[in-house]
């Protein structure tokens, strides 16, 4: 099995809401990934998990919280969003660094903020 | 710093014509070079990569991408297009641990 589950895979979000996004893997892989992706733009890395520590986070803005509860599982908690917030968010894993190892990614969530 | 360039936007070919993707890299070190596929409404497919080894790397659904150290490029190539190999394709360079620097990304048109 080499699938990345996320879901949901739409969300429609007012700017007072808290909504989670939701990513599973069962490939035993160690790091996950969450990226944010605009139209036809390439992803722009957002945090890491590595053996479900949280090791890179790249300057991300507090309304958005990360959760690793198990190697499997990957949430991304969102208050308070804002408008340019809305973007394809894409969950990835790995089995181990990358440069070794490839990623994988799941389809995304299509998120709206209004 | 690491990073890599797709110079073209959209490359537009004929169904059954080669087809190529072009990624030049700039590194300090030995890159690992990456090739990801994406699809409309879809995550990025992970294609092929090059760590160490042969120049010629082959990949996924017929794709294969040649290392050339002294031109600094890793272009992606396949024999024989097919309209379904239309799709969004990102070069993509590893950037440190557990990090990628990606090109814009290539659109590619197959015509029937």
């Amino acid at each position: 099995d080499t699938e990345v589950t996320q879901t949901p895979k739409h969300l429609v979000m007012g700017m007072t809401n808290k909504k989670s996004l939701k990513c599973e893997q069962h490939m035993g892989h160690r790091a996950m990934y969450w990226y944010k992706q605009k139209a036809k733009k390439p992803p722009e890395l957002m945090f890491v998990y590595s053996y479900e520590k949280l090791s890179i986070n790249e300057s991300v803005p507090s309304r958005f919280s990360p959760e690793c509860p198990n190697s499997s599982l990957l949430n991304l908690h969102l208050h308070a969003l804002q408008p340019e917030d809305s973007a394809l968010y894409l969950c990835a894993s790995s089995q181990g660094n990358l440069g070794d190892y490839e990623q994988y990614f799941g389809p995304g969530t299509r998120l709206t903020v209004t | 710093a690491q990073s890599v360039a797709q110079p073209e936007d959209q490359v537009n070919v004929a169904e059954g014509n080669p087809l190529t993707v072009k990624c030049t890299y700039s590194v300090s070190g030995n890159p690992y070079l990456f090739w990801y596929v994406q699809y409309p409404n879809r995550g990025l497919q992970f294609l092929l990569k090059y760590i160490t080894g042969d120049n010629l790397v082959k990949g996924s659904y017929g794709f294969e991408a040649e290392f050339n150290k002294s031109q600094t490029s890793f272009h992606l190539k396949k024999p024989s297009a097919l309209v379904s190999d239309s799709a969004l394709y990102f070069c993509a360079v590893r950037r440190g641990n557990n990090r990628l620097a990606f090109g814009k990304g290539n659109q590619v048109v197959v015509i029937p």
